[in-house]
This record gives structure tokens, C-alpha cells and sequence, in this order.
């Protein structure tokens, strides 16, 4: 089955405490990326990777990195978590080629840091 | 002003009947459309993508207005199971990494 698999689904961590939340999907998309959702402000782009070591910012990168060191995965890390890094995160993949704009999102992973 | 706007309702309609949403954009060189929904607690899921000459997927209608610059969609002969938020999706660009949401339009159909 075509699909986006994200890890762990819900996590409560405290202030600085690093984590990571693990992306893999089995679709062979080039494209990437990570979004977090919270009421009101719809969801908003992390960061994004159009192929193997290929990233960059999206709307608000602030406090995370990624990497992408082989093309199935695209790991989310928060170095030294927030409580305003409490959200509901989302990664995405999509097909590069031509017009293929469409995403396909995980199951989303809730985080609270405390 | 937000890229996409959309009224976040909700939108609560009995079973049957007849719903529209709206949903704003600002970038006039916007290119793609899509309408997203999303499930209490769940991810996103395309419900379809909105063309220049309007588009129909069973019950569902979507169209696109350029010169006032929004899009629409239109849900017929409601269903309990219709209920989700309505995420408004554009993109300026032919690729998936521009796509813009908007914060979704909350639509409960009840029995």
C-alpha cells in the first residue's frame, strides 16, 4: 500500500529534551516536506526537500532541522523543543514530475512539550 | 492579509442539503487549485483538484473564479459523512512545494 508513515504518532516531551519524528514513505517521491497545523492557522511549511540532500525552509523553520539522506526518508528533528513547538505535525511526499502537485500526507504525529 | 482565506464556519446543515464554500486567494499568478479534506484529528486528503471551467466529482462541484479570485465548492444532497474540515489549497507554481492552505472550513451535516 502506497504510503507516508510517521513516528511516533503522539509524544509528550519536556523543554529541551531533543526528538526526533522519523518520515518514510514507499512511494518513490523526490518531494518532501513537513508541516505543523494549529487552530486557527491552518498548516504552515516547515521545511521541505525536493530530492537526496536537497532542503530548504518553508514558512517557519525556526527551532528544527531536517535531513534527507536517502530518498524515502525525510526526518524531522527538534533540537531543543518549545512549549510553542506544541503542535500537530504532518510530513508529505509528491512526485516531481510535471503538474504532479498533489500530497500525500502521514498519519500526523501530536507533540507536547511541557 | 492571509494568503488563503477561508471561513472557518461552522457550517452546520442537515442531512440533504445543499452547501457551498468560498475561499480567497491573494497571489493573482496563482496556477493551481485544490480542495483538501481533512478528518477530526486525521491528515489531509485530496478531494479534488479545481480547473478553470469548473469541475464536478458526483455531489461535489468546484470552480474557480479568477478575476475575483476565488474558488468554490458546492456539496449537493449532503451526508452525515460529509462532515470534516475543507481545507482551500493553492499553489503559484506547477509544484507541490508552493501549496498554500488555508485554515479550513468546518462543516458538520447532522441527521
Amino acid at each position: 500500500e502506497a504510503q507516508v508513515t510517521q513516528n511516533p504518532r503522539y509524544l509528550i516531551t519536556v523543554t529541551g529534551k531533543k526528538l526526533t519524528v522519523t518520515c518514510s514513505q514507499n512511494m518513490n517521491h523526490e518531494y518532501m516536506s513537513w508541516y505543523r497545523q494549529d487552530p486557527g492557522l491552518g498548516l504552515r511549511q516547515i521545511y521541505y526537500s525536493m530530492n537526496v540532500e536537497v532542503t530548504d525552509k518553508g514558512d517557519v523553520p525556526e527551532g528544527y532541522k531536517v535531513s534527507r539522506k536517502e530518498k524515502r526518508n525525510f526526518p524531522l528533528i527538534l533540537e531543543s523543543p518549545s512549549p510553542n513547538q506544541t503542535s500537530l505535525y504532518f510530513c508529505a511526499s509528491s512526485s516531481t514530475a510535471l503538474g504532479a502537485n498533489v500530497l500525500t500526507f502521514g498519519a500526523g504525529s501530536r507533540l507536547t512539550v511541557l | 492579509r492571509k494568503e488563503v482565506e477561508q471561513d472557518p464556519g461552522p457550517f452546520n446543515v442537515p442531512e440533504g442539503a445543499t452547501v457551498a464554500f468560498n475561499c480567497t486567494y491573494s497571489n493573482s499568478a496563482s496556477q493551481s487549485f485544490f480542495w483538501y479534506r481533512q478528518d477530526c484529528r486525521k491528515e489531509p486528503k485530496l478531494l479534488m483538484s479545481v480547473y478553470s471551467s469548473g469541475n464536478e466529482d458526483g455531489r461535489f462541484t468546484a470552480q474557480l473564479n479568477r478575476a475575483s479570485q476565488y474558488i468554490s465548492l458546492l456539496i449537493r444532497d449532503s451526508k452525515l459523512s460529509d462532515s470534516a474540515t475543507y481545507l482551500c489549497v493553492v499553489t503559484f507554481s506547477g509544484s507541490a512545494r508552493q501549496l498554500t492552505f488555508g485554515s479550513g472550513t468546518q462543516l458538520t451535516v447532522l441527521p
